[in-house]
Order: C-alpha cells, then structure tokens, then sequence
C-alpha cells in the first residue's frame, strides 16, 4: 500500500518565489528521501533525511522531518524555471527493506 | 558514462504479444530494481535483485519475469501482454538493499499494449 502522501497535489508559482511541498506517511520509517522527475525522464535524487535528523540542507533545498506528525517538508528557496518538475517523497521502512513512494507533486515556476 | 541504462526507450505492441526490456548498470551497484509508473504518475517497486537474487516480488503477475544475468543486469520480460500493462517502466540501481542508500534511475521504458 502506499506511504507517502504528497501535498499539494499540483503548485503553480513565480520564478524566484519559494516552493513548499508536504509529505505525510503512515508508519514508522527509517529514512525519507525527496527525489525528482523531469517530464519524460527517471527519477533524480534530492536529499535523505533519517529518522533521527529534523533538518537538512542542500543548495537551495530544505528539507525537515517531524516523527511524532509522521511528515516532511520539501523547500525549494528562489525557485528557477528549471526546478518545473514532479517531486515525490519516498519512505524506507525496515520492516519490508524498500523505498515506497507518494503519488508526486507538480511544480510549475513560471519564468 | 556511469548509468542505469535501459532499452528500449518506447515500445508499442500488440495485446498477446511477449517482449523484454533489458536493463545495465555501470555504477557497480550490488542491487538492481523494476519499478512500474501508472498514467497518474504512480510510481510502484515491482521486484528487488541484490548480487542476481531475488529480494522483493511485489505480488507481481507471473507473465512478468525478471532475470539477473549478472549483478549488472536486470531484464524484464512480460508474456501475454495486457492493455493494462502499458506504462512506464524504470529500471533502477542502488549501492546495497539497505535503509541508507538512495536509488539510482535509469530513464524509462515507454510500454504502450495496443
């Protein structure tokens, strides 16, 4: 069954604003890892979050986890045409050892 | 360069038909996977393989079968191909199984059972 649910569903923004996408999941995880899809292309990599950690940056990304709310949020600072993509969150939980991922976001930066 | 490769890229075929995607990885990864994309973007593991062992089946119908040359190949084939079928199927590699490492895409196999 599915993990991660996303938040909004779709996010229309100007260039230069900031994004922020949710992530809420079910059962107790291991880690949480944000990743991208470029229309027509596989999924990237963002950032790993582990269970233990609340926040991490990279570049222009912030991602936190809250444990007791079971939830993460993706926060894409000065957003860029080119950041235009699906973001999914992806839950690992030990109990079944896989990766399990949301139904995804679309962002649209409008330049 | 150092990727997940998969071919081909776009396939259109017929209903009943058998066919296979065949999947590479160059990253010295010991764990390869198949993960299926509905047209809602839905993204699905369909089966796990660590040093060519089957890990993960994830309650997959049997005309699908993958198989592991070599822990650097993982192809799929699916016999008797359905309408339901059609979907976008990413082949993907990662270090190991374990809750630390991240996955590693390849582009996508655009199946499309007509």
């Amino acid at each position: 069954s599915q993990q991660g649910e996303e938040d909004p569903q779709a996010l229309s923004i100007q260039e230069g604003e900031n994004a922020t996408m949710n992530c809420s999941y079910k059962t107790s995880i291991n880690n949480l890892q944000w990743y991208r899809q470029n229309s027509g292309r596989g999924l990237v990599h963002l950032i790993l979050i582990r269970s233990n950690e609340r926040e991490k940056h990279s570049g222009r990304l912030r991602v936190t986890l809250d444990t007791s709310k079971k939830s993460s949020s993706l926060l894409i600072t000065a957003s860029r045409a080119a950041d235009t993509a699906s973001y999914f969150c992806a839950t690992f939980t030990g109990a079944n050892s896989k990766l399990t991922f949301g139904k995804g976001i679309t962002l649209s930066v409008r330049p | 360069d150092t990727a997940v490769s998969q071919t081909p890229k776009y396939l259109v075929t017929q209903m009943g038909n058998d066919k296979s995607i065949k999947c590479e990885q160059n990253l010295g990864h010991d764990t390869m996977y198949w993960y299926k994309q509905d047209s809602k973007k839905f993204l699905k593991i369909m089966f796990s393989y660590n040093n060519k062992e089957l890990i993960i089946n994830e309650t997959v119908p049997n005309r699908f079968s993958p198989k592991s040359p070599d822990k650097a190949h993982l192809n799929l084939h699916i016999n008797s191909l359905e309408l339901g079928d059609s979907a976008v199927y990413f082949c993907a590699s990662s270090p190991g199984g374990g809750s630390g490492n991240t996955i590693y895409f390849g582009e996508g196999s655009w199946l499309t059972v007509v």
